[in-house]
């Protein structure tokens, strides 16, 4: 099966400006994650979706980021307006809903704010 | 809250020369630990883990024990290869956090040279 994959693997863009990063998780996998690595630090959670529903978002730094997962299929993270400190590493994750709770980790978009 | 510390990098040895990474956790609860290693380019992947206490996680040559009384779970490996360079980081879940939610270590940079 194919695994989670993002879009796009890398962006760079000016401070002010607007990003949209994509996930596809594996298919069949309701739960959907996003995490964050910034500047070689440890990798944080940011949200978890069941289906289209926003499950946990207790990781989400500011208003300035919206998580999106219409029809509870690809997920899309958007920061609007971006800011430096937001540079970093993005992760999607999936996972079943029943049985083993691994979540399957994408390759990352490396995200630079200049 | 749950948290994760790992030896910092990054780490260079010789082919065939021992590893170990040490890593040790804070959580409440009975966390699971897991080790994933991202290789060049591609995603997390998980590498092993362990549910219970004194539990090993082996894969690959590759293993940790799960030690309740130190709340450790260093990594090992007997004999390196230029094919483990990679970074490995520690994490747990079903601390404070809940098992949908994994709590990250650093990383720690392995380079194997021949």
């Amino acid at each position: 099966e194919a695994g989670v994959t993002q879009f796009p693997s890398h962006s760079v863009i000016e401070k002010g400006q607007t990003v949209t990063l994509r996930c596809d998780p594996i298919s069949g996998h309701d739960n959907l994650y996003w995490y964050r690595r910034v500047m070689g630090k440890e990798i944080k959670f940011l949200l978890h979706f069941v289906k289209e529903s926003k499950q946990d978002e207790s990781g989400m730094p500011n208003n300035r980021f919206l998580a999106e997962r219409t029809g509870g299929t690809y997920s899309t993270l958007k920061v609007q307006p971006a800011e430096l400190e937001d540079s970093g590493v993005y992760f999607c994750a999936s996972s079943r809903t029943s049985g083993s709770n691994e979540q399957f980790f994408g390759p990352g978009t490396r995200l630079t704010v200049l | 809250g749950d948290s994760v510390t790992q030896m910092e990098g990054p780490v260079t040895l010789s082919e065939e020369a021992f590893l170990t990474i040490n890593c040790t956790y804070t959580a409440t609860g009975y966390p699971s630990l897991f080790w994933y290693v991202q290789y060049p380019g591609e995603g997390l992947q998980l590498l092993l883990k362990a549910t219970k206490a004194d539990d090993k996680g082996s894969n690959k040559g590759f293993e940790a024990t799960y030690r309740k009384e130190t709340t450790s779970f260093h990594l090992e490996k007997g004999s390196v290869q230029v094919s483990d360079s990679a970074v490995y980081f520690c994490a747990l879940s079903g601390g404070s956090g809940g098992y949908q939610k994994v709590t990250f270590g650093t990383g720690t940079k392995l380079q194997v040279i021949p």
